[in-house]
């Protein structure tokens, strides 16, 4: 049972609109989120994180967005740059010192 | 630093063979991690370590699949038999302490004919 969800498998922005992401997650014991990017051939690397204590979280162009009543969170990418083109994975742990859950990842295009 | 190293990078092997899966975490930390993505499972964590002593290895599929982490420095991941469903990307990841802000490898992509 997937415990990190991303329905979205895929997703086109236009460069300099928003990009938005979004995961679901089903256990409440989850306590802080993370989200990764993945180029191709080459390993996810750490983007962002949020606590459950907070329900914004920004840097820079990106901002994470968590609502936990809902158990979803978001990833906005303001504005979108042909670079970000990229596989997002959503993650997400009881406390930030237990092992992550990682989804299934949504595959970003942002077209020039 | 040169981050986590892994090696091979690639492999292609024959059904019934043995695979060693080798990664080299960044220096001083203490946290290893081996992850499998695949296609229809996303990336799934394997096993993990805190001070070379395996943590969890919970997601470890079957008995076909061993870890060791004789040293802070280096780590290995072994599938004997291996079948074509191991097929898949593996990566090897390291942080300092519990933090979750993990730094991962390049990956292996294994092919096992």
């Amino acid at each position: 049972d997937q415990q990190v969800k991303q329905n979205s498998p895929s997703l086109s922005v236009q460069e300099g609109r928003i990009s938005i992401l979004n995961c679901d997650y089903t256990n409440s014991m989850f306590d802080y989120f993370l989200w990764y990017k993945k180029y191709p051939a080459e390993g996810p690397t750490f983007l962002i994180s949020i606590s459950s204590i907070k329900d914004k979280n920004e840097d820079g162009r990106f901002t994470v967005f968590l609502n936990k009543s809902a158990k979803h969170l978001s990833l906005h990418i303001v504005p979108s740059q042909p670079g970000d083109s990229a596989v997002y994975f959503c993650a997400a742990s009881k406390t930030s010192y237990d092992k992550v859950i990682f989804g299934p990842g949504t595959s970003l295009s942002v077209i020039p | 630093d040169a981050g986590v190293i892994q090696s091979p990078r690639h492999e292609v092997t024959e059904m019934g063979q043995e695979v060693t899966l080798r990664c080299k975490p960044i220096s001083g930390h203490n946290s290893l991690f081996w992850y499998r993505q695949t296609m229809m499972r996303g990336l799934e964590l394997l096993i993990y370590f805190n001070n070379n002593v395996p943590i969890d290895d919970s997601g470890m599929p079957e008995d076909r699949f061993s870890a060791k982490m004789p040293n802070a420095s280096f780590s290995t991941l072994k599938i004997q038999p291996s079948e074509p469903r191991d097929s898949a990307v593996y990566f090897c990841a390291s942080s300092l302490g519990w933090g979750n802000e993990q730094f991962f490898g390049p990956g292996t992509r294994l092919t096992v004919l």
